[in-house]
């Protein structure tokens, strides 16, 4: 059974760099059905996707943040990894890992495994 | 960006009850939508993908319609255990982009 754990310091302080890691277990960050994602939440903004990594290793991210953020991979450890740069009170909010898997019976994507989430808090 | 607003915000309901969410798209997404359950302290849970396909494990009293604009997800006897938040979200295009949730309490 694929589960997520995210992991990193859970308080940044303002302008400097966010940075998370997700570890997969029970299964493969190279299985080509897939592509991985982060998305964070907060009462301000909800639910907002930061961006996702490719079976190819490409990304995608929200134009919003995509001067400031980077997701990317390490097989060899079976985790990815979110950097967020110059943060700022806005940025505090609960980050998620997820898997984000294509359906081929319905032609679309939909993230349906979730990490637990982690709690970070921009301040000084 | 695809925004999506979901009504109502948040309803009260009593078990049994037949429960209806609407989420519109500002835009045709086809039926790129899914619907997630949140409950306090923990992540999102998928139900249901393709605006109408149940996710598996997922129990057969909810059920998703729609296409274009206009959703719905449709729990059709309230359980205890289904009073959380809800929420739909596109993956039609990037930005994936979600709605404000919809609070179902007692």
């Amino acid at each position: 059974q694929l589960q997520l754990q995210g992991s990193g310091p859970r308080q940044v302080k303002p302008s400097e760099t966010l940075s998370l890691t997700c570890s997969v277990s029970g299964g493969s960050l190279s299985s080509s059905r897939y592509f991985w994602g982060w998305i964070r939440q907060s009462p301000e903004k909800g639910l907002e996707w930061i961006g996702s990594l490719d079976d190819s290793g490409s990304t995608y991210y929200n134009p919003s943040l995509k001067s400031r953020v980077s997701i990317s991979e390490d097989t060899s450890k079976n985790e990815f990894s979110l950097r967020l740069t110059s943060v700022t009170a806005a940025d505090t909010a609960v980050y998620f890992c997820a898997r984000d898997r294509h359906y081929y019976d319905t032609a679309s994507y939909a993230f349906d495994v979730w990490g637990q989430g982690t709690m970070v808090t921009v301040s000084s | 960006d695809i925004q999506m607003t979901q009504s109502p915000s948040s309803l009260s309901a009593s078990v049994g009850d037949r429960v209806t969410i609407t989420c519109r798209a500002s835009q045709s997404i086809s039926n790129y939508l899914n619907w997630f359950q949140q409950k306090p302290g923990k992540a999102p849970n998928l139900l249901i993908y393709g605006a109408s396909t149940l996710q598996s494990g997922v129990p057969s009293r909810f059920s998703g319609s729609g296409s274009g604009t206009d959703f719905t997800l449709t729990i059709s006897s309230l359980q205890p255990e289904d009073f959380a938040t809800y929420y739909c979200q596109q993956s039609y295009g990037v930005p994936r982009t979600f709605g404000q949730g919809t609070k179902v309490d007692i």
